[in-house]
């Protein structure tokens, strides 16, 4: 059981540019989400999804879509990539007893 | 707003020594807390959830308080080790259990 894994680890953008987070997990759970963490702040939801083919807006979904075509899968997409973007980016998925299992995260910088 | 609030921002203890973070929430009504460990450059990991009608729950060393009533909870860490050193943080969940809301975390340092 790898749990949730993600990629890339590491990335640099150029403001402008476009980029794929990808995430998937391997323990068949429906809901996953996607949370973005500034230095010094709590994480903030973006999207969540709920089970294949259903998406939502989370807290702070300006800039970035997703797409959950199987359940293992639930990748970020960023179209026009600002500075405002630079975070680390975390994956989660959430099992039946509400329990959360989180990703390494995705260190992005926008330049 | 729903808001979690840690304290202290930070803390640096010696190691063997028990330390104690503050969790306050303003989610109402809510349906359980949490409290999650991350390490540097690593996600969350979770220590400890409780429901709204439990006071206390163990995981080792790690002693996780409820009040309910005053919307505060506590995590006690007992007999501290180096890889102690970890931001900890306190997730409350919404009614539905679906929203979480995210503490800034405690900075914990445990020096030898």
């Amino acid at each position: 059981n790898a749990g949730v894994t993600q990629t890339p680890k590491f990335r640099i953008l150029k403001i402008g540019q476009s980029m794929t987070l990808q995430c998937t997990q391997d323990m068949n759970h429906n809901y996953m989400y996607w949370y973005r963490q500034d230095p010094g702040m709590g994480l903030k939801l973006i999207y969540y999804s709920v089970g294949a083919g259903i998406t939502d807006k989370g807290e702070v979904p300006n800039g970035y879509n997703v797409s959950r075509s199987t359940t293992e899968d639930f990748p970020l997409r960023l179209e026009l990539a600002a500075p405002s973007q630079t975070s680390v980016y975390f994956c989660a998925s959430r099992d039946g007893y509400n329990e959360q299992f989180f990703g390494p995260g995705t260190r992005l910088t926008v330049l | 707003k729903n808001q979690v609030e840690q304290s202290p921002q930070s803390l640096i203890i010696l190691e063997g020594k028990n330390c104690t973070l503050q969790c306050n929430y303003t989610v109402s009504p809510f349906s359980n807390l949490r409290w999650y460990k991350q390490d540097t450059g690593r996600g969350p990991v979770s220590l400890t959830i409780m429901t709204f009608s439990e006071n206390t729950k163990s995981n080792g060393r790690y002693t996780a308080t409820l009040d309910a009533d005053t919307k505060q909870s506590s995590l006690h860490i007992t007999a501290s080790q180096l890889s102690d050193s970890a931001s900890y943080i306190c997730v409350v969940s919404d009614q539905a259990g679906t929203a979480l809301i995210f503490g800034k975390g405690t900075t914990l340092s445990v020096s030898s």
